[in-house]
C-alpha cells in the first residue's frame, strides 16, 4: 500500500545545470500528474499523462521542461539550464481515472537553484 | 471560464470557531467539486468532495455547502482544532475530462 514517493525530497543545484526529478506513481493508476507549487502558493498544472495517450503539455512554461514517462509507471521531470525563477517544490499526484478522480499527491521534490 | 476563485487567501480563528472558505466558479460544465489540506512540507491529500446535485455534505467536522445556482460552494470547519491548521484548496473537475482546476488555496490558523 506504498503510496506516490518522489526523490530527491531536496535538491539545491547551481543556476544553468539540469535537474531531474523523479516520481513514482501508485501501482494501478493510469494518470499521472505534475505540479509546481511556489513559497505559499496554489498549485500551477505542468504536465498530464494519461495511459498511452499524448501527455498533455500546456501547464510546462518554457522548452526547458520537459517529462517523460516510461512504461506507464515512473515519470522524470526534466528541468535544463535552471533558473532562479525555477526554484520551488515539485508535486507529483497519481490517479486511477475512475469518476471522480481522487489525486494521491506524492511529498515533493523542493529544488533550490543558486 | 476555467478559474475557481477562492478566498480568502489567509483565515485567523480561535479554537473551536467554524472557519468558511469560500469558492466560486464560472463553467457550469463542473462536475464535481473536491477540497483538498495540505499540511507543511506534504502533498495535498483529498478532504471531502461533493457533486453539483447535492446542497450539502458532512464528514465529520467537515462540510461542504454547495450553491449550483450562484455557482459557488464553501466548506466549513465544526469546533476547529490547532490541527486542522493547514492550507486549503478547493478545486472542480470538467465533465469531459478528468484534470481539476484548482483554487488559489487558502493557509487556516487556528489559534489555541
Amino acid at each position: 500500500g506504498a503510496g506516490v514517493s518522489q526523490s530527491p525530497s531536496n535538491k539545491v543545484t547551481e543556476k544553468g545545470k539540469d535537474v531531474e526529478l523523479r516520481c513514482d506513481p501508485i501501482s494501478g493508476h493510469t494518470a499521472l500528474y505534475w505540479y509546481r507549487q511556489s513559497l505559499g502558493q496554489g498549485l500551477e498544472f505542468l504536465i498530464y499523462f494519461q495511459g498511452n495517450s499524448a501527455p498533455d503539455k500546456s501547464g510546462l512554461p518554457s522548452d526547458r521542461f520537459s517529462a517523460e514517462r516510461t512504461g506507464g509507471s515512473v515519470s522524470t521531470l526534466t528541468i535544463q539550464r535552471t533558473q532562479q525563477e525555477d526554484s520551488a517544490v515539485y508535486l507529483c499526484a497519481s490517479s486511477r481515472l475512475r469518476e471522480y478522480n481522487e489525486q494521491f499527491f506524492g511529498p515533493g521534490t523542493r529544488l533550490t537553484v543558486l | 471560464q476555467q478559474q475557481v476563485k477562492q478566498s480568502p487567501q489567509s483565515l485567523i480563528v480561535q479554537k473551536g470557531g467554524i472557519p468558511i472558505i469560500n469558492c466560486a466558479y464560472e463553467n457550469t460544465a463542473f462536475d464535481y467539486f473536491p477540497w483538498y489540506q495540505q499540511f507543511p512540507g506534504k502533498g495535498p491529500a483529498l478532504l471531502i468532495a461533493i457533486r453539483p446535485d447535492v446542497s450539502e455534505k458532512k464528514e465529520g467536522r467537515f462540510t461542504i455547502s454547495f450553491n449550483k445556482s450562484a455557482k459557488q460552494f464553501s466548506l466549513h470547519i465544526m469546533d476547529s482544532q490547532p490541527g486542522d491548521s493547514a492550507t486549503y484548496f478547493c478545486a472542480a473537475k470538467h465533465d469531459s475530462n478528468y484534470q481539476l482546476i484548482w483554487g488559489a488555496g487558502t493557509k487556516l490558523i487556528i489559534k489555541p
